[in-house]
C-alpha cells in the first residue's frame, strides 16, 4: 500500500539559514511525487512535482526536492529560508497515471524565526 | 493563481441533520475532489468526478455522502445523516486533465458535528 511519512512534525529554522525537510514514501511502482504549500488561511498550493527525468526538481520561490529512488525519499530543500516561507509543508504520492488520488503525509510545519 | 473556493468556510451542525458542502472549482477544469482531514491525521481521498460521474471512491466515502454538480454550478459533497464521526476539515480540489497532476485545493471547510 502507498503511504508517505513525514517524520519531521516541527521545524524551527532561523531566516537565512539552509532547510531541509524529509519526506519518504513507499510504493511499488514509478510514483508521482509532489510537495504542497499551505500558508495560514489558504488552500494548499503546489510547490513542485517530480515525474520522471532529472531527479532533481526545481519548484516555486527557490524551493527544490531531490528524488532517490534507492532510499524511497523525496526530501524538498531551500538554500537561504525567508519569513513568508513559515507555513505547512506536505508531501505526497499517487500512483502513475491515477486520477487525482493523492497519498499525504501529515505535513511539516516550518516556522523561520527572524 | 487559479482559485477554488469553499462555502462555508466552517459550520456546527447537529448530529444526524444533513449538510451540504459546497466547492467552486477553477472555471475551466473538469475534475473535481474531494479530501478529508480529522485533526491531527493526515488528508485523505474521499472521491474523484468527472464528467458527472464518480469516478472512484475510497472506504471513507460512506453511504451516507453524495456529490454532484448540476449544471456546472457548485461541486458539492453532501452528508446526510451527518455522525460525530465526520468531524473534519474537507478540501475540495480541481483539476484540468485526469491525470491529476496538479490539483487546486480551497482552503476547507470545517465542518463540526455535535
Amino acid at each position: 500500500a502507498q503511504s508517505v511519512t513525514q517524520p519531521d512534525a516541527r521545524v524551527t529554522v532561523s531566516e537565512g539559514a539552509s532547510l531541509q525537510l524529509r519526506c519518504k514514501y513507499s510504493y511499488s511502482g514509478t510514483p508521482y511525487l509532489f510537495w504542497y504549500v499551505q500558508y495560514p488561511r489558504q488552500g494548499l498550493q503546489l510547490l513542485l512535482k517530480y515525474y520522471s527525468g532529472d531527479p532533481v526538481v526545481q519548484g516555486v520561490n527557490g524551493f527544490e526536492a531531490e528524488f532517490i529512488k534507492s532510499n524511497s525519499s523525496f526530501h524538498l530543500r531551500k538554500a537561504s529560508v525567508h519569513w513568508s516561507d513559515s507555513a505547512v509543508y506536505f508531501c505526497a504520492v499517487s500512483a502513475t497515471g491515477n486520477t487525482g488520488k493523492l497519498i499525504f503525509g501529515l505535513g511539516t510545519t516550518l516556522q523561520v524565526q527572524p | 493563481g487559479p482559485k477554488v473556493l469553499q462555502i462555508p468556510s466552517h459550520q456546527i451542525i447537529d448530529m444526524g441533520q444533513m449538510v451540504t458542502l459546497n466547492c467552486d472549482p477553477v472555471s475551466n477544469h473538469l475534475y473535481f475532489y474531494w479530501y478529508k482531514q480529522i485533526l491531527g491525521q493526515q488528508m485523505e481521498f474521499l472521491v474523484n468526478f468527472y464528467n458527472g460521474k464518480v469516478m472512484e471512491k475510497s472506504k471513507l466515502f460512506k453511504d451516507q455522502f453524495s456529490v454532484e454538480r448540476p449544471d456546472g454550478s457548485y461541486f458539492t459533497l453532501k452528508i446526510q445523516p451527518t455522525a460525530l464521526e465526520d468531524s473534519a476539515v474537507y478540501f475540495c480540489a480541481s483539476s484540468l486533465d485526469s491525470s491529476g497532476n496538479t490539483l487546486y485545493f480551497g482552503e476547507g471547510s470545517r465542518l463540526i458535528v455535535v
